[in-house]
Protein backbone atom coordinates (compact mmCIF):
# COMPACT_ATOMS: atom_id res chain seq x y z
CA UNK A 1 0.00 0.00 0.00
CA UNK A 2 1.07 3.77 -0.93
CA UNK A 3 -0.86 4.73 2.45
CA UNK A 4 -1.68 8.75 2.03
CA UNK A 5 -0.06 10.59 -0.83
CA UNK A 6 0.04 14.20 -1.51
CA UNK A 7 0.99 16.17 -4.50
CA UNK A 8 2.59 18.29 -5.28
CA UNK A 9 5.33 18.64 -2.64
CA UNK A 10 6.25 22.26 -2.67
CA UNK A 11 4.42 24.68 -4.66
CA UNK A 12 4.59 28.90 -4.96
CA UNK A 13 2.24 31.06 -5.78
CA UNK A 14 0.84 34.21 -6.72
CA UNK A 15 -1.47 36.20 -4.64
CA UNK A 16 -4.80 35.37 -6.35
CA UNK A 17 -4.12 32.42 -7.93
CA UNK A 18 -5.85 29.24 -7.46
CA UNK A 19 -4.89 25.57 -7.19
CA UNK A 20 -5.32 22.39 -6.08
CA UNK A 21 -3.58 20.22 -3.57
CA UNK A 22 -4.23 16.75 -3.91
CA UNK A 23 -4.49 13.64 -2.03
CA UNK A 24 -5.29 10.09 -1.96
CA UNK A 25 -5.66 6.97 0.54
CA UNK A 26 -5.61 3.34 -0.78
CA UNK A 27 -6.48 1.90 2.18
CA UNK A 28 -10.08 2.15 1.76
CA UNK A 29 -10.76 4.80 4.71
CA UNK A 30 -13.87 6.30 5.20
CA UNK A 31 -13.05 9.52 7.28
CA UNK A 32 -10.25 11.48 5.52
CA UNK A 33 -9.04 15.43 6.92
CA UNK A 34 -7.01 18.11 5.84
CA UNK A 35 -4.51 20.60 8.50
CA UNK A 36 -2.41 23.20 8.08
CA UNK A 37 0.43 22.98 9.78
CA UNK A 38 1.89 26.82 11.29
CA UNK A 39 5.05 27.65 13.50
CA UNK A 40 3.91 27.30 17.55
CA UNK A 41 0.16 26.50 16.69
CA UNK A 42 0.43 22.58 15.91
CA UNK A 43 -2.14 21.36 13.25
CA UNK A 44 -5.44 23.12 12.70
CA UNK A 45 -8.36 21.03 11.08
CA UNK A 46 -9.29 22.93 8.01
CA UNK A 47 -12.02 20.36 6.28
CA UNK A 48 -13.06 16.42 7.04
CA UNK A 49 -15.23 14.04 5.32
CA UNK A 50 -16.47 10.97 6.72
CA UNK A 51 -17.65 9.01 3.57
CA UNK A 52 -17.73 9.70 0.10
CA UNK A 53 -20.06 12.13 -0.80
CA UNK A 54 -20.11 14.13 2.95
CA UNK A 55 -17.77 16.76 4.14
CA UNK A 56 -17.52 19.34 6.82
CA UNK A 57 -15.70 22.23 7.94
CA UNK A 58 -12.87 22.23 10.68
CA UNK A 59 -11.45 24.83 12.52
CA UNK A 60 -10.36 26.71 9.68
CA UNK A 61 -12.23 26.52 6.76
CA UNK A 62 -12.00 29.86 5.23
CA UNK A 63 -10.56 30.18 1.74
CA UNK A 64 -10.37 26.56 1.32
CA UNK A 65 -12.93 23.99 -0.75
CA UNK A 66 -13.11 20.41 -0.67
CA UNK A 67 -15.31 18.11 -2.31
CA UNK A 68 -15.58 14.07 -1.81
CA UNK A 69 -16.74 11.84 -4.88
CA UNK A 70 -14.81 8.60 -4.35
CA UNK A 71 -13.61 6.89 -1.10
CA UNK A 72 -10.68 7.48 -2.76
CA UNK A 73 -9.31 10.73 -3.13
CA UNK A 74 -9.99 14.01 -0.96
CA UNK A 75 -8.35 17.20 -3.11
CA UNK A 76 -8.21 20.39 -0.89
CA UNK A 77 -9.31 23.83 -3.48
CA UNK A 78 -7.70 27.25 -3.01
CA UNK A 79 -9.86 29.12 -5.14
CA UNK A 80 -7.40 32.75 -4.38
CA UNK A 81 -4.67 32.26 -3.00
CA UNK A 82 -3.54 34.69 0.11
CA UNK A 83 -0.57 35.47 1.80
CA UNK A 84 -1.89 33.93 4.93
CA UNK A 85 -2.23 30.66 3.81
CA UNK A 86 1.42 30.07 3.50
CA UNK A 87 1.87 27.35 5.34
CA UNK A 88 2.12 23.58 5.31
CA UNK A 89 -0.53 21.05 4.22
CA UNK A 90 -1.33 17.35 5.45
CA UNK A 91 -3.72 15.07 4.27
CA UNK A 92 -4.77 12.40 6.76
CA UNK A 93 -7.21 9.60 6.69
CA UNK A 94 -8.84 7.08 9.27
CA UNK A 95 -10.50 3.63 9.52
CA UNK A 96 -13.28 5.37 11.65
CA UNK A 97 -14.67 8.36 13.17
CA UNK A 98 -13.01 10.49 15.83
CA UNK A 99 -14.12 9.22 19.33
CA UNK A 100 -14.12 5.43 18.11
CA UNK A 101 -12.13 2.91 19.79
CA UNK A 102 -10.34 1.74 16.63
CA UNK A 103 -9.67 5.81 15.35
CA UNK A 104 -6.07 6.45 14.60
CA UNK A 105 -4.89 8.70 11.97
CA UNK A 106 -2.80 8.27 8.93
CA UNK A 107 -1.26 11.02 7.69
CA UNK A 108 0.35 12.35 4.27
CA UNK A 109 4.01 13.88 3.56
CA UNK A 110 2.59 16.88 3.22
CA UNK A 111 2.38 20.14 1.18
CA UNK A 112 5.18 23.03 1.69
CA UNK A 113 2.75 26.11 -0.06
CA UNK A 114 4.17 29.82 -0.51
CA UNK A 115 2.21 32.44 -1.39
CA UNK A 116 3.84 35.55 -2.54
CA UNK B 1 -14.09 25.69 24.29
CA UNK B 2 -11.81 22.33 23.51
CA UNK B 3 -8.36 23.12 23.65
CA UNK B 4 -4.81 21.00 23.84
CA UNK B 5 -2.02 22.87 25.54
CA UNK B 6 1.56 21.65 25.55
CA UNK B 7 2.72 23.91 28.00
CA UNK B 8 6.83 23.23 26.79
CA UNK B 9 8.02 24.24 22.93
CA UNK B 10 11.48 22.42 23.78
CA UNK B 11 12.74 19.49 25.75
CA UNK B 12 16.04 18.71 26.35
CA UNK B 13 17.07 15.20 27.68
CA UNK B 14 20.59 13.50 27.91
CA UNK B 15 20.16 10.13 26.62
CA UNK B 16 19.71 7.35 29.07
CA UNK B 17 17.94 9.26 30.46
CA UNK B 18 13.90 9.15 31.08
CA UNK B 19 11.70 11.57 29.25
CA UNK B 20 8.48 13.34 29.35
CA UNK B 21 6.86 15.45 27.10
CA UNK B 22 3.99 17.50 29.06
CA UNK B 23 0.23 17.47 27.67
CA UNK B 24 -3.00 19.08 29.15
CA UNK B 25 -6.54 19.07 27.62
CA UNK B 26 -9.59 20.47 28.05
CA UNK B 27 -12.19 18.34 26.44
CA UNK B 28 -16.35 18.11 26.81
CA UNK B 29 -17.28 14.24 27.83
CA UNK B 30 -14.76 11.46 27.82
CA UNK B 31 -11.65 12.33 25.95
CA UNK B 32 -10.22 10.59 23.47
CA UNK B 33 -6.47 11.40 23.35
CA UNK B 34 -3.13 10.66 20.55
CA UNK B 35 0.39 11.38 20.44
CA UNK B 36 2.02 11.88 17.55
CA UNK B 37 5.42 12.03 16.52
CA UNK B 38 6.53 14.11 13.63
CA UNK B 39 10.48 13.35 12.19
CA UNK B 40 11.92 16.68 9.83
CA UNK B 41 10.39 17.34 6.34
CA UNK B 42 8.02 13.91 7.13
CA UNK B 43 4.17 13.89 7.88
CA UNK B 44 3.05 12.98 11.54
CA UNK B 45 3.35 9.18 13.02
CA UNK B 46 0.89 7.68 15.67
CA UNK B 47 2.12 6.73 18.52
CA UNK B 48 -0.35 5.78 21.21
CA UNK B 49 -3.63 6.41 22.15
CA UNK B 50 -6.39 6.14 25.08
CA UNK B 51 -9.49 5.71 24.65
CA UNK B 52 -10.76 3.94 27.75
CA UNK B 53 -9.79 1.08 30.38
CA UNK B 54 -6.19 1.56 32.22
CA UNK B 55 -4.39 4.53 32.17
CA UNK B 56 -1.69 3.91 31.46
CA UNK B 57 -1.33 3.19 27.99
CA UNK B 58 1.71 1.89 25.30
CA UNK B 59 2.29 2.75 22.48
CA UNK B 60 5.30 2.32 19.72
CA UNK B 61 8.92 2.75 20.10
CA UNK B 62 8.72 2.08 23.76
CA UNK B 63 6.74 5.22 24.54
CA UNK B 64 4.14 5.44 27.20
CA UNK B 65 1.63 7.45 28.39
CA UNK B 66 -0.55 8.04 31.25
CA UNK B 67 -3.82 9.60 31.47
CA UNK B 68 -4.60 11.03 34.82
CA UNK B 69 -8.34 12.45 34.78
CA UNK B 70 -7.75 14.18 38.01
CA UNK B 71 -4.85 16.41 36.39
CA UNK B 72 -5.89 16.33 33.16
CA UNK B 73 -3.02 15.77 31.69
CA UNK B 74 -1.69 13.09 29.24
CA UNK B 75 1.73 12.90 29.40
CA UNK B 76 4.34 11.07 26.83
CA UNK B 77 7.37 9.23 28.86
CA UNK B 78 9.94 6.47 28.04
CA UNK B 79 12.05 4.93 30.53
CA UNK B 80 14.98 5.82 28.73
CA UNK B 81 15.66 7.87 25.63
CA UNK B 82 17.35 7.65 22.74
CA UNK B 83 19.09 10.20 20.24
CA UNK B 84 16.78 8.61 17.60
CA UNK B 85 13.60 9.89 19.60
CA UNK B 86 14.65 13.60 18.33
CA UNK B 87 11.73 15.20 16.89
CA UNK B 88 8.68 16.94 17.12
CA UNK B 89 5.80 15.60 19.27
CA UNK B 90 2.11 16.70 19.11
CA UNK B 91 -0.72 15.28 21.51
CA UNK B 92 -4.25 15.56 20.13
CA UNK B 93 -7.83 15.01 22.23
CA UNK B 94 -11.68 14.86 20.43
CA UNK B 95 -14.40 12.76 22.36
CA UNK B 96 -17.43 11.60 20.77
CA UNK B 97 -19.80 15.20 20.61
CA UNK B 98 -16.81 16.56 18.78
CA UNK B 99 -18.02 15.57 15.21
CA UNK B 100 -14.72 14.54 13.66
CA UNK B 101 -13.03 17.58 14.85
CA UNK B 102 -9.52 16.51 16.41
CA UNK B 103 -7.80 19.17 18.24
CA UNK B 104 -4.04 19.25 18.51
CA UNK B 105 -1.59 20.70 20.71
CA UNK B 106 1.36 23.26 19.54
CA UNK B 107 3.72 20.53 19.19
CA UNK B 108 6.87 19.99 21.88
CA UNK B 109 10.33 19.57 20.09
CA UNK B 110 12.44 17.20 21.75
CA UNK B 111 16.69 16.64 21.96
CA UNK B 112 17.79 14.15 22.71
CA UNK B 113 21.47 14.68 23.11
CA UNK B 114 24.56 11.52 23.39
Amino acid sequence: NAGVTQTPKFQVLKTGQSMTLQCAQDMNHEYMSWYRQDPGMGLRLIHYSVGAGITDQGEVPNGYNVSRSTTEDFPLRLLSAAPSQTSVYFCASSYSYPGTISYEQYFGPGTRLTVT
Amino acid sequence: AQSVAQPEDQVNVAEGNPLTVKCTYSVSGNPYLFWYVQYPNRGLQFLLKYITGDNLVKGSYGFEAEFNKSQTSFHLKKPSALVSDSALYFCAGTSRNQGGKLIFGQGTELSVKP
